[in-house]
């Protein structure tokens, strides 16, 4: 089973609006990250925050980590047409021995 | 500095044959992870390797195999091909050891359909 579920699993909105899309994830974690990927090509890493680290600024992008909620959010602020893609999050699940383990993402359409 | 290199981009294959996928890492990236990428059932890990040695393994039967060869280009194969291995394959290569702590390099995919 998925271990981060994003919601909403599509967005629409204006250019210049900002985007915030949720993850939840099930078990304990060692970090969290979000990843774009636009169609058809393979995904590109955003952010990393690590399980002590409740908030991380990388320019227009900002992410939260509630880990007693088990949940994170990923803020675009000031969308641009080029933000338009699909938004997973990924997690290390806490003493497994599996790889990353990704939602099934947001579809984040930004019209001009 | 040239990203992760996959090949080929798009393959056609029949059911019952195999097949094998070439990832090329970034320079001086030694850990390469493959994942698997359908609308079903979205991203899933099918394995790791660090110096030639595959360190994790997803949950996938054992058609589906992979190694790494000593300048850390890796391979996957897929034997006796299936209607559900079609797929986005894509690999991922990251520095170090700690593959799962560190951001990961995604290559395009390799888009392989079976008829």
């Amino acid at each position: 089973s998925q271990q981060g579920e994003e919601d909403p699993q599509a967005l629409s909105i204006q250019e210049g609006e900002n985007a915030t899309m949720n993850c939840s994830y099930k078990t304990s974690i060692n970090n969290l990250q979000w990843y774009r990927q636009n169609s058809g090509r393979g995904l590109v890493h955003l952010i990393l925050i690590r399980s002590n680290e409740r908030e991380k600024h990388s320019g227009r992008l900002r992410v939260t980590l509630d880990t007693s909620k088990k949940s994170s959010s990923l803020l675009i602020t000031a969308s641009r047409a080029a933000d338009t893609a699909s938004y997973f999050c990924a997690t290390d699940a806490r003493g497994g021995a599996d790889g990353l383990t990704f939602g099934k993402g947001t579809h984040l359409i930004i019209q001009p | 500095k040239a990203g992760v290199t996959q090949t080929p981009r798009y393959l056609i294959k029949t059911r019952g044959q195999q097949v094998t996928l070439s990832c090329s890492p970034i320079s001086g990236h030694r850990s390469v992870s493959w994942y698997q990428q359908t609308p079903g059932q979205g991203l899933q890990f099918l394995f790791e390797y660090f110096s030639e040695t595959q360190r994790n393994k997803g949950n996938f039967p054992g058609r589906f195999s992979g190694r790494q060869f000593s300048n850390s280009r890796s391979e996957m194969n897929v034997s006796t091909l299936e209607l559900g291995d079609s797929a986005l394959y894509l690999c991922a290569s990251s520095l170090g050891t700690g593959f799962r702590n560190q951001p990961q390099h995604f290559g395009d995919g390799t888009r392989l359909s079976i008829l």
